[in-house]
């Protein structure tokens, strides 16, 4: 099974600073999920990447294949971004092992 | 589209009821998962479906069933409601394979008393 580490697991920023917010996964893969949590509990998918980095408004999310690491940073936070980050790897057979999460918290 | 959408939205049962969880999906998605959400714990995986007529346990399969009769829909059912399967549980689908992107169903919030 991929054990997947997230951190940290509680962010507080203030409005307008740069957000990272970091993935270790212990087996090799071919894709990372990074997946945004809203405060109402719905899951939607932000990024799926395998290699390199990605980027979708102010999000950015890149990949260390080698390292086995990931990130996802947030720039120019806003309030709006407040939720909670999941990071998510396929593990043994047709499975996603997921991450604690970390709750982001942005400040006005 | 609708998505995956799962009914009910909150759910209240006695220890020993039954139910099924409804899920469905309208993309033509082949791989479906169901996962259960419980404070300081990532998601974990109950029933997995890579396929219509195909199924298979997750992490945490004891005390639920699925199947999979068509590719739309994938129910899951407690058999006998214990308090520790008090949980919000999600639905997901994805078009092939676990590696591509996953779509979510809203949730639903189940308490067994």
């Amino acid at each position: 099974k991929n054990e997947v580490e997230q951190s940290p697991q509680n962010l507080t920023a203030q409005e307008g600073e740069f957000i990272t917010i970091n993935c270790s996964y212990s087996v090799g893969i071919s894709a990372l999920h990074w997946l945004q949590q809203h405060p109402g509990g719905g899951i939607v998918s932000l990024f799926m990447l395998s290699s390199g980095k990605k980027k979708h408004g102010r999000l950015i999310a890149t990949i260390n294949i080698q390292e086995k690491h990931s990130s996802l940073h947030i720039t120019a936070s806003h309030p709006r971004d407040s939720a909670v980050y999941i990071c998510a790897v396929p593990s043994s057979g047709s499975r996603l092992t997921f991450g604690e999460g970390t709750q982001l918290t942005v400040n006005p | 589209n609708a998505g995956v959408t799962q009914t009910p939205k909150f759910q209240v049962l006695k220890t020993g009821q039954s139910m099924t969880l409804q899920c469905a999906q309208d993309m033509n998605h082949e791989y479906m998962s169901w996962y259960r959400q419980d404070p300081g714990m990532g998601l974990r995986l109950i029933h997995y479906s890579v396929g219509a007529g195909i199924t298979d346990q997750g992490e945490v399969p004891n005390g639920y069933n699925v199947s999979r009769s068509t590719t739309e829909d994938f129910p899951l059912r407690l058999l006998s409601a214990a308090p520790s399967q008090t949980s919000v549980y999600f639905c997901a689908s994805s078009r092939d394979r676990v590696e591509n992107e996953q779509f979510f169903g809203p949730g639903t919030r189940l308490t067994v008393l």
